[in-house]
């Protein structure tokens, strides 16, 4: 059974700082994985999707990259601003229409 | 990107009513999902509607208590029934738009039952 963990489980960094959060997953055997932003109270937003064969994907300040041999990927953020504040989820799917397992999330605080 | 609009946003209920929770999506999909997100904690699936048959129910949760419908590729339903204050959660909708886009959301809904 595929489990996703996200460490740490909360972060706060100073505005500028550059966000790392972490995602591992047991069983490398995914189709693909996606990132999420939620704010509070609210649904997910989709920032990125790297699919299985990649090995990163970029959109403006946010870098996710993918190791599937050791089970991680990794979300970069630079230059973090207040308005990044918000929990960050990852999911893996393990076959083309297959459910998301999700991990537990990342609670983040940009503080001015 | 597709969109879904879910209904309503937020809502507060009785004890021992119902409530449904529509979705709406902008394109034919495949595959969608409902999950519940209690306070503080990650998205657990409760069932994947299947379009034109019964949907598929994880562990803990049967469809006497959250009844679903998905009567075609663009629309679904989910009943919270016979409610109680553990039912308080963000219920969320969602489908598959393809290996190039992944998973999508809807808004939520936030569910208070008093």
């Amino acid at each position: 059974k595929q489990e996703v963990t996200q460490i740490p489980a909360a972060l706060s960094v100073p505005e500028g700082e550059n966000l790392v959060l972490n995602c591992s997953f047991t069983d490398s055997a995914i189709y693909n994985l996606q990132w999420f932003r939620q704010d509070p109270g609210k649904g997910l937003t989709s920032l990125l999707l790297i699919q299985s064969s990649q090995r990163e994907q970029t959109s403006g300040r946010l870098n996710a990259s993918l190791d599937k041999s050791s089970g991680r990927s990794t979300l970069y953020i630079a230059a973090s601003q207040p308005g990044d504040s918000a929990t960050y989820l990852c999911a893996v799917i393990k076959a083309a229409g297959n459910k998301l397992t999700f991990g537990g999330g990342t609670r983040v605080l940009v503080k001015p | 990107s597709a969109v879904i609009s879910q209904k309503p946003s937020r809502d507060i209920c009785q004890r021992g009513t119902s409530l449904t929770i529509q979705c709406q999506v902008d394109s034919q999909v495949t595959m969608m999902f409902w999950y519940r997100q209690q306070p503080g904690q990650s998205l657990t699936l409760i069932a994947t509607a299947n379009q034109g048959s019964e949907a598929t129910y994880e562990s803990g949760f049967v469809i006497d208590k959250f009844p679903i419908s998905r009567p075609n590729l663009t629309f679904s339903t989910l009943t919270v029934s016979n409610m109680s204050p553990e039912d308080s959660s963000i219920y969320l909708c969602s489908a598959l738009g393809g290996a190039l886009l992944g998973a999508f959301f809807g808004q939520g809904t936030r569910l208070t039952v008093v």
